[in-house]
């Protein structure tokens, strides 16, 4: 089972919907989670870290399941410029600092 | 731009050849990681350094790989003997202690084909 678990989609929305992504971990120590942002061929770049509490930046929120090792993001009102894949991304403990990022959700979002 | 910084940004090797990336990381970033990501997944850890100290190295990081960070700032990844299997997105990222949990940042990465 790989750690960090993603629907791939794709998931295809029209301008002005709401799309929500769900991703699974398999350890239940770890420690920071993230979803990262990727463009077609570009890097991946951080969109928002994902605490206890759960936490909101503009049209997009994160939260977080401890007790179901799972993690959230909304997309509220999609715009064009949303397309891309969203990384969940688990920091990996017992192991320094290093990253473990989920295969990605691809989403495209229709005029 | 203060960006994490990669050369080259393509590179086309023959099988066999040895290939060398550079990576520039955010100035004043103590730490340092390498990731492989092939298509279709997502970013895959290969190593990491805090200073000029390599502390991590996935199980992916084959002997045939090799990675330093001589004074702990740029870092420069070798692959020798290359494979068709080594064609991927190598990506470097740069973080500081004890910031924001250890945000990463990533560079624009290198794709190697392998022919």
């Amino acid at each position: 089972r790989k750690e960090v678990e993603q629907d791939p989609g794709p998931f295809n929305v029209p301008e002005g919907a709401t799309v929500a992504f769900n991703c699974t971990y398999s350890n239940s120590a770890s420690q920071s989670f993230f979803w990262y942002r990727q463009d077609c061929r570009k890097e991946p770049k951080l969109l928002m870290s994902v605490y206890s509490s759960g936490n909101e930046d503009g049209r997009f929120t994160a939260q977080l399941n401890r007790a179901s090792q799972y993690i959230s993001l909304l997309i509220r009102d999609s715009k064009l410029s949303d397309s891309a894949t969203y990384l969940c991304v688990v920091h990996k403990t017992n192991s320094g600092y290093a990253l473990n990022f989920g295969k990605g959700t691809s989403l495209l979002v229709t005029p | 731009d203060t960006g994490v910084s990669q050369n080259p940004r393509h590179k086309i090797t023959k099988r066999g050849q040895n290939v060398t990336f550079r990576c520039d990381p955010i100035s004043e970033h103590n730490r340092l990681y390498w990731y492989r990501q092939t298509l279709g997944q997502g970013p895959e850890f290969l190593t990491y350094f805090q200073n000029e100290a390599q502390l991590e190295k996935s199980r992916l990081l084959s002997d045939r790989f090799s990675a330093e960070r001589p004074k702990g700032s740029f870092s420069t990844l070798e692959i020798q003997r290359t494979e068709q299997g080594d064609s991927a997105m190598y990506l470097c990222a740069s973080s500081l202690t004890g910031v924001a949990k250890n945000i990463q940042y990533f560079g624009a990465g290198t794709r190697l084909s392998v022919l």
